[in-house]
């Protein structure tokens, strides 16, 4: 039982160019959410899905886009990297969403630089 | 949206002290979480605690919902203490978690 896996964890990206950050869990959670964290501030989130095929966007969705074909797979893209996106990224699940009362688990993060 | 306030920012302990992390929260919330993020990043959880009271070895937590407010208890400090503590609480209308800005610890041997 991994939990909530992501890769990779390190990557450096040139301004403009996208990429896919990739997290799967195997606890078959409803649940999925990506969040951001920048320095000295909590974590804010992206993007989230309750289950697969429905996302939506959460706090600070500009720039990225997610699907969800499985339930196991919730990936975050990036259309053209930013420097304002250089940032560490979590990616969280949990059997429903947070608010309904239930605990959430976190990946181990994706430091991203872009220069 | 839910406003999460934690308190002090920044602690500096010896080992072997005690301490007491607090976090305020603007509204009325179903859930509440605390995590300890390592020097490595990472986060882990610690209290899953929507409201009471409950202890896992040195570390306690106590959420009193109706004064909207949670605690974090850290007796004998350890070195490997050190790091950010984060609540997170989820509101009634809230499909997310609202993360405070931490307490970063500092544990001194």
């Amino acid at each position: 039982n991994a939990g909530v896996t992501q890769t990779p964890k390190f990557q450096v990206l040139k301004t403009g160019q996208s990429m896919t950050l990739q997290c799967a869990q195997d606890m078959n959670h409803e649940y999925m959410s990506w969040y951001r964290q920048d320095p000295g501030m909590g974590l804010r989130l992206i993007h989230y899905s309750v289950g697969a095929g429905i996302t939506d966007q959460g706090e600070v969705p500009n720039g990225y886009n997610v699907s969800r074909s499985t339930t196991e797979d919730f990936p975050l893209r990036l259309l053209s990297a930013a420097p304002s996106q250089t940032s560490v990224y979590f990616c969280a699940s949990s059997p429903i969403q947070f608010s309904l009362n239930t605990e959430a688990f976190f990946g181990q993060g994706t430091r991203l630089t872009v220069v | 949206g839910i406003q999460v306030e934690q308190s002090p920012p920044d602690l500096i302990l010896q080992e072997g002290a005690n301490s007491t992390l607090r976090c305020n929260f603007s509204d009325s919330v179903n859930n509440l979480q605390w995590f300890h993020q390592n020097p490595w990043g990472q986060l882990i959880n610690l209290f899953y605690i929507p409201s009471g009271t409950k202890q896992n070895g040195r570390l306690s937590a106590t959420t009193v919902a109706t004064e909207r407010y949670s605690l974090l208890y850290i007796s004998s400090s350890q070195t490997t203490d050190s790091g950010v503590y984060f609540c997170a609480v989820g509101g009634y209308n809230n499909n997310d978690m609202r993360f405070g800005a931490g307490t970063r610890l500092t544990v001194k041997p």
